[in-house]
């Protein structure tokens, strides 16, 4: 496909437990976002990825979340421990270049996982 | 630190009629001004972006202006249509290289 695709597009799980969330950007963008959408709020940064590091990671709430993306492709999204309040939509998007001026650029979503937190 | 502020959090108008979404912004240092278009269980899709040197963008039956000294930006939403029921997110790139959206407005466009 030619968009970013995210999976799971639901996931349900019980506090405490471990989840992970997958994203495949466009082919060949070199940025890589994460945003959490929380029920009736705005998307909020999480961390972006120029290729294969994490450039910014200041959007992170704590040390329970942890994202990779060894190959400067897909990128998962680690939750640890998680808790009732990680409950929202867990938005990606990519971008061609990324860099310093990574938010100039048009950021293209992906449909998000929506995470569920028993 | 950054604010985006959207007013009206809803909107409801009879099909055919013209409407004006707003967007605030409280630090004027940005580098464009996005407005997206979400729908329900789908991502975010970028209507027009303005850069902070330009007064507006035009596209179909929309137009969106940006007054960057005063932190403020409309989207006009001409002749509107059931179809345009969404919620309508406006977004900053800041200082920080950073995107700041809004809370956005939900649109409901009666038949």
């Amino acid at each position: 496909g030619a968009g970013v695709s995210q999976t799971p597009s639901n996931k349900v799980t019980e506090k405490g437990k471990y989840v992970e969330l997958r994203c495949d950007p466009i082919s060949g963008h070199t940025a890589l976002y994460w945003y959490r959408q929380s029920l009736g709020q705005g998307p909020e940064f999480l961390i972006y990825f120029q290729g294969t590091g994490a450039a910014d990671d200041s959007g992170l709430p704590n040390d329970r979340f942890f994202a990779v993306r060894p190959e400067g492709s897909v990128s998962t999204l680690k939750i640890q421990r998680t808790e009732r309040g990680d409950s929202a939509v867990y938005l990606c998007a990519s971008s061609l270049w990324g860099g310093t001026s990574g938010a100039q650029e048009t950021q293209y979503f992906g449909p998000g996982t929506r995470l569920l937190v028993l | 630190k950054q604010e985006v502020t959207q007013i009206p959090a809803a909107l409801s108008v009879p099909e055919g009629e013209n409407l004006v979404l707003n967007c605030s912004f409280t630090d004027s240092a940005i580098y464009n001004l996005q407005w997206f278009r979400q729908d329900p269980g789908k991502g975010l899709t970028s209507l027009l972006l303005i850069q902070s040197s330009q007064r507006e963008q035009t596209s179909g039956r929309l137009n969106a202006s940006l007054d960057k000294s005063s932190g403020r930006s409309t989207l006009y939403i001409a002749a509107s249509q059931p179809g345009d029921s969404a919620t309508y997110l406006c977004a900053v790139a800041d200082r920080d290289d950073k995107i700041i959206f809004g809370k956005g407005t939900r649109l409901h466009i009666l038949p």
